[in-house]
């Protein structure tokens, strides 16, 4: 079955502390993908990044990186130096070959000034 | 210019009743989705078009029905509208079906059922 878990439901740490989403994925397929999408206070799902089963480099993008390891079926999202603005519930989404998304049960992120 | 927008934002009713929300794309996408997010913010699909053709429906009442008039609308009809209906709805949109291309959301309508 195919399934996404993100065990930590809340996660507290003080501005700039780095701070790791963790994302543990289920699925037998062979190709697939995997997303992480920000929800703010606002409400707006708003999509940060997209990798391909067969693509294990980590990306970066400014403070934001991201770990994708096939090994351990996991794709952790990392925040370095947070700020205020990154407070917000972070989803991980799986998508498989019918096309569907699966998605996390999300985890929400406090940054505290 | 919106890429994905949804009427109203907020929707607030009585038990029993129907009521209509709008989604609208300007992305020239092919496949748009609803989903419902409870209070949890647990997320999950209801229906998804593809080219104005219903490809997946999830177990939903079938209180629910969408509507697609062309490819850049999707409205989400509800009839007879219960507590637990109470949600945020959210229409998306993906360029075709067969794609990994990401979703992208609409601001969402928050429907509370009195």
């Amino acid at each position: 079955a195919q399934k996404v878990t993100q065990a930590q439901t809340e996660i507290s740490v003080v501005e700039k502390e780095d701070v790791t989403l963790d994302c543990v994925y289920e699925t037998r397929d062979t190709t697939y993908y995997l997303f992480w999408y920000k929800q703010p206070p606002s409400g707006e799902l708003v999509f940060l990044i997209r990798r391909n089963s067969f693509d294990e480099q980590n990306e970066i993008s400014g403070r934001y990186s991201w770990n994708f390891q096939k090994s351990t079926s996991s794709f952790n999202f990392t925040i370095t130096a947070s700020q205020v603005v990154d407070s917000a519930v972070y989803f991980c989404a799986l998508r498989d070959s019918n096309y569907q998304l699966i998605w996390g049960a999300g985890t929400k992120l406090i940054i505290k000034p | 210019d919106t890429a994905v927008s949804q009427t109203p934002k907020y929707l607030v009713t009585q038990m029993g009743n129907d009521k209509s929300i709008k989604c609208e794309q300007n992305l020239g996408h092919d496949t748009m989705y609803w989903y419902k997010q409870d209070s949890k913010k647990f997320l999950k699909i209801m229906f998804s078009y593809n080219n104005k053709e219903l490809i997946i429906n999830e177990t939903v009442p079938n209180r629910f029905s969408p509507k697609s008039p062309d490819k850049a609308h999707l409205n989400l009809h509800i009839n007879s509208l219960e507590l637990g209906d109470s949600a945020v709805y959210f229409c998306a949109s993906s360029s075709r079906l067969a794609s990994y291309n990401e979703q992208f959301f609409g601001p969402g309508t928050r429907l509370t059922v009195l």
